[in-house]
């Protein structure tokens, strides 16, 4: 089944120690990206790639990393998180050279940093 | 700040009843895109627009590019239980750049 995995879907931290939260795709997509949900906000780009080891920033980047080593895998890195990171995490992913941007989202982490 | 914008925040309806969500964009879009994220759940790409003017349809609810390419909207006929959730627009801004910015949504909730 073509689908986008996320782990863990919830995880509670407090501030200031580091986490990973892990993405993968089995699509072959190039296009990979992370975006994050608040209320009244919707969602905001934080980081994309649009292949392996090529990465931007998005909207929101501050306080998070990313890396792209392989092709199926897109973490989310925070070095050091504080409690406005606090948030559901959507990872997505898209072919590249497609007419249709149709992106494929994993089902969401739900992240609190105490 | 927020280029894409989306109104309204949220719309509760009666059963059967139609639901219109309007998406405006600061800038020039190359392409809309709608997506529809169920309570609980991911969002699901519904569509893509990019012709300036395009309309297009799929069973209830039908799609709508405006002329200058700044503005969508979606509108849904006799609407029903399953259709609740948030729906989202999300433009491409700057034509070749890859960042897609989605509007605020909006949230249906529907009255049986």
């Amino acid at each position: 089944e073509a689908q986008v995995t996320q782990n863990p879907r919830y995880l509670i931290t407090v501030t200031g120690k580091k986490l990973t939260v892990t993405c993968s795709q089995n699509m072959n997509h190039e296009y990979m990206s992370w975006y994050r949900q608040d209320p009244g906000l919707g969602l905001r780009q934080i980081y994309y790639s649009m292949n392996v080891e090529v990465t931007d920033k998005g909207d929101v980047p501050e306080g998070y990393k990313v890396s792209r080593k392989e092709k199926r895998n897109f973490p989310l890195i925070l070095e050091s998180p504080s409690p406005n990171q606090t948030s559901l995490y959507f990872c997505a992913s898209r072919r590249e050279r497609e007419v249709v941007y149709e992106q494929y989202f994993g089902p969401g982490t739900r992240l609190t940093v105490t | 700040g927020q280029q894409v914008m989306q109104i309204p925040q949220y719309q509760h309806v009666q059963e059967g009843e139609d639901f219109t969500t309007y998406c405006n964009s600061s800038t020039t879009l190359s392409n809309i895109q709608w997506y529809k994220q169920r309570p609980g759940g991911h969002p699901v790409f519904l569509i893509q627009l990019v012709k300036s003017g395009e309309v297009k349809k799929q069973k209830r609810l039908t799609f709508q590019f405006g002329e200058a390419k700044k503005n969508s909207s979606l509108h849904i006929t006799a609407t029903q239980t399953t259709d609740v959730g948030t729906y989202f627009c999300a433009g491409r801004l700057v034509f070749g750049n890859e960042k897609l910015t989605f509007g605020t949504g909006t949230r249906l909730t529907i009255i049986p």
